[in-house]
């Protein structure tokens, strides 16, 4: 089975700051890969995700991850946060051949200062 | 607009009783999903459907049941075996159960024993 971990708990940085938040996952196979946030009081919602071709993708709100597929990494990135960015961050893989269940790792809360 | 719609958003059980989480949606989507998220853990996979009148266990089943008499619907039934139940509860849905469909979830329900 394929597991998922997110280095940092909890995250604390000013705005302006630059963001990265680790993201390994344990499967040989060919997996998918996502990000999702979950804003204060709000819905998880997809961030960005990697099914193939580029491994550096873009998402909204100017995040992008890289895929590493030689580290089993896929972390995220965003050069200059906001305070609006103050969310958890959850990594989720899936294995291409196994359907649509995903495997998310632990989050990462995000605190941005004003 | 369409979404996913879960209720009660709070919802209080005496211990041995069974409790029935609602999830609908109005997406269409033929795959639905429940998760449960517990601190520093992320989301945990309970019960997954691809289709009407089908569904599979997840990683954490045990305790749970679910049904799946109509597209728009997949209620989760936690039982009085469940020995932890209280958590917050995550319905997710897809278009199809290909893995490359990101989910979209709802807004959670969040389950407290009295």
């Amino acid at each position: 089975a394929q597991s998922v971990s997110q280095h940092n708990h909890h995250v604390i940085l000013s705005e302006a700051a630059s963001l990265e938040l680790g993201c390994n996952y344990s499967y040989g196979g060919t997996v998918n890969l996502f990000w999702y946030v979950q804003y204060p009081g709000q819905h998880l919602q997809l961030l960005l995700k990697y099914f193939s071709g580029d491994p550096l993708v873009k998402g909204i709100k100017g995040f992008e991850a890289e895929f590493i597929k030689s580290k089993f990494s896929f972390n995220l990135r965003k050069p200059s946060v906001q305070w609006s960015d103050t969310a958890e961050y959850f990594c989720a893989v899936n294995v291409k051949a196994a359907g649509n269940k995903l495997t998310f790792g632990g989050g990462t809360r995000v605190l941005v200062k004003p | 607009d369409g979404g996913i719609t879960q209720s009660p958003k709070y919802l209080f059980r005496k211990e041995g009783q069974n409790v029935t989480l609602s999830c609908e949606q109005n997406l269409n989507h033929d795959a639905m999903y429940w998760y449960r998220q517990d601190p520093g853990q992320g989301l945990r996979l309970i019960y997954y459907s691809q289709i009407v009148n089908d569904f599979q266990k997840g990683d954490i089943a045990e305790g749970y049941s679910v049904s799946r008499e109509k597209k728009e619907s997949f209620p989760l039934t936690v039982t009085s075996a469940q020995k932890n139940p209280t958590a917050f509860y995550l319905c997710a849905s897809s278009i199809t159960q290909n893995s490359n469909q990101p989910q979209h979830f709802g807004d959670g329900t969040r389950l407290s024993i009295l």
